[in-house]
């Protein structure tokens, strides 16, 4: 099965707490990428960060760092310092290599809220 | 990044009459478009892949006479909802993707449809 749970349905943070969004996948694959998009209020969904499953460096942009662990099949986002600007729906997805149309799996998306 | 736009951002019309969506790639080539849905506080909902030059791809339960998709250029794929009915109301997001994205898509800002 090729599957993306997110199962933190939704986080409420004070302003510069530290939060992870967890990120948990299945997929028969070897080759395969994950990305992660955050959608605001005003809906368009904007990307973050892309993956490959043979690059299992950590990558830190800024506030934002991910964890990715083959391991444990997570790749799982970070924000330091919140701001409430982070407020978002976050959606984590995958996209397997042999899907040649190139479809993308969908994670069901945590509410990131983020108080004053 | 890639740009996306996508038009009109909201949209009120009457029930029976069509409407017409357009997603645009704006400073890439985009051989392929995906075209989605999103109902309230829901993950998105793949409703077709268009790739330039040949018919939409539809995904189990979509309507293909209902939801027309035309990618008659690389830079330009359509979605018009034929006689719409207040079920149709809904988030519409178009994404587009090139082998020069690098298995990414990129997201138009949607487009809210309301049907009287």
């Amino acid at each position: 099965a090729q599957k993306v749970t997110q199962a933190q349905t939704e986080i409420s943070v004070v302003e510069k707490e530290d939060v992870t969004l967890d990120c948990v996948y299945e997929t028969r694959d070897t080759t395969y990428y994950l990305f992660w998009y955050k959608q605001p209020p005003s809906g368009e969904l904007v990307f973050l960060i892309r993956r490959n499953s043979f690059d299992e460096q950590n990558e830190i942009s800024g506030r934002y760092s991910w964890n990715f662990q083959k391991s444990t099949s997570s790749f799982n986002f970070t924000i330091t310092a919140s701001q409430v600007v982070d407020s978002a729906v976050y959606f984590c997805a995958l996209l397997p290599r042999r899907d040649s149309n190139y479809q993308l799996i969908w994670g069901a998306g945590t509410k990131l809220i983020i108080k004053p | 990044g890639a740009v996306v736009s996508q038009h009109p951002s909201r949209v009120i019309c009457k029930s029976g009459t069509s409407v017409k969506i357009e997603c645009r790639s704006l400073d890439f080539q985009a051989t392929t478009m995906f075209w989605y849905r999103q109902f309230p506080k829901k993950s998105l909902m793949l409703m077709a892949t268009s790739n330039e030059g040949s018919k939409a791809t539809y995904e189990q339960g979509v309507e293909k006479d209902k939801f027309l998709i035309n990618h008659a250029s690389l830079t330009l794929s359509t979605l018009t909802v034929t006689s719409a009915h207040p079920e149709d109301s809904s988030f519409y997001i178009c994404s587009a993707r090139s082998p020069g994205t690098q298995e990414t898509q990129y997201f138009g800002p949607g487009t809210r449809l309301l049907v009287l």
